[in-house]
């Protein structure tokens, strides 16, 4: 399979712990981003990386979230102290270079409930 | 800031009766209008890029077409495996490319 995986693909979790999702991109996609969606809406940006480069977050990526790309290849976007505000699907995608209006890629998904 | 509205919310079709969805936007200086296909529980599969007015891509039973406000996805003839939520996307310079979703067309196509 050589899409964007994401792991886990479902999580549940405890009010106030931390969690983290790992996304692996298409090879070679230089840029990766992570959305968040909610029942009933379409994705909303998080933040998104060009290699190892974490050039822009959104303002709904609170103080509380924090993500990486370390070597430019997999991502990390860890939540702490998780609230119920944050059960969502966190998707991560990808696109292949810099170059205007190139294709975004999605993966599957991370699902969070947190109870 | 950049918005894209979707309508309807949700569409019921009989298989084999056409129809349109429509996506209208408003964003400062487009590059991309998307259309992708979610299914329940898994993330959007992409369908389509337009980058101008006036250009038109086909795959299958879709095809969508792009104006400067909005762009619309036709649907011809479906079939129940066309049911899905389809969301719309525009992209404009700056921001990584990132895209501004609207909140997608639940279609369902009924026997």
């Amino acid at each position: 399979d050589t899409g964007v995986s994401q792991d886990p693909r479902h999580k549940i979790t405890k009010r106030g712990q931390n969690v983290t999702f790992r996304c692996d991109p298409i090879s070679e996609h230089n840029r990766l981003y992570w959305y968040r969606q909610t029942l009933g809406q379409g994705p909303e940006f998080l933040t998104y990386f060009q290699n190892e480069a974490q050039l822009e977050k959104s303002r709904l990526l609170s103080d509380r979230f924090s993500a990486e790309r370390p070597k430019g290849s997999f991502s990390t976007l860890e939540i702490q102290r998780t609230e119920q505000g944050d059960s969502a699907m966190y998707l991560c995608a990808s696109s292949p270079s810099v170059s205007l209006g190139n294709t975004i890629y999605f993966g599957e998904g991370s699902w969070l409930t947190v109870v | 800031e950049d918005q894209v509205t979707q309508s309807p919310e949700a569409l019921r079709l009989q298989e084999g009766e056409s129809s349109s969805l429509n996506c209208s936007y408003t964003v400062s200086g487009l590059r991309g209008l998307f259309w992708y296909r979610q299914d329940p529980g898994k993330g959007p599969e992409f369908l389509f890029t337009l980058y101008s007015a006036g250009e038109e891509k086909e795959k299958e039973r879709l095809k969508a077409t792009l104006t400067k406000k909005e762009s619309f996805l036709h649907i011809t003839a479906p079939k129940p495996e066309d049911s899905a939520t389809y969301l719309c996307a525009v992209q404009a310079p700056g921001g990584g490319n990132k895209l501004t979703f609207g909140t997608g067309t639940q279609l369902k196509v009924e026997l």
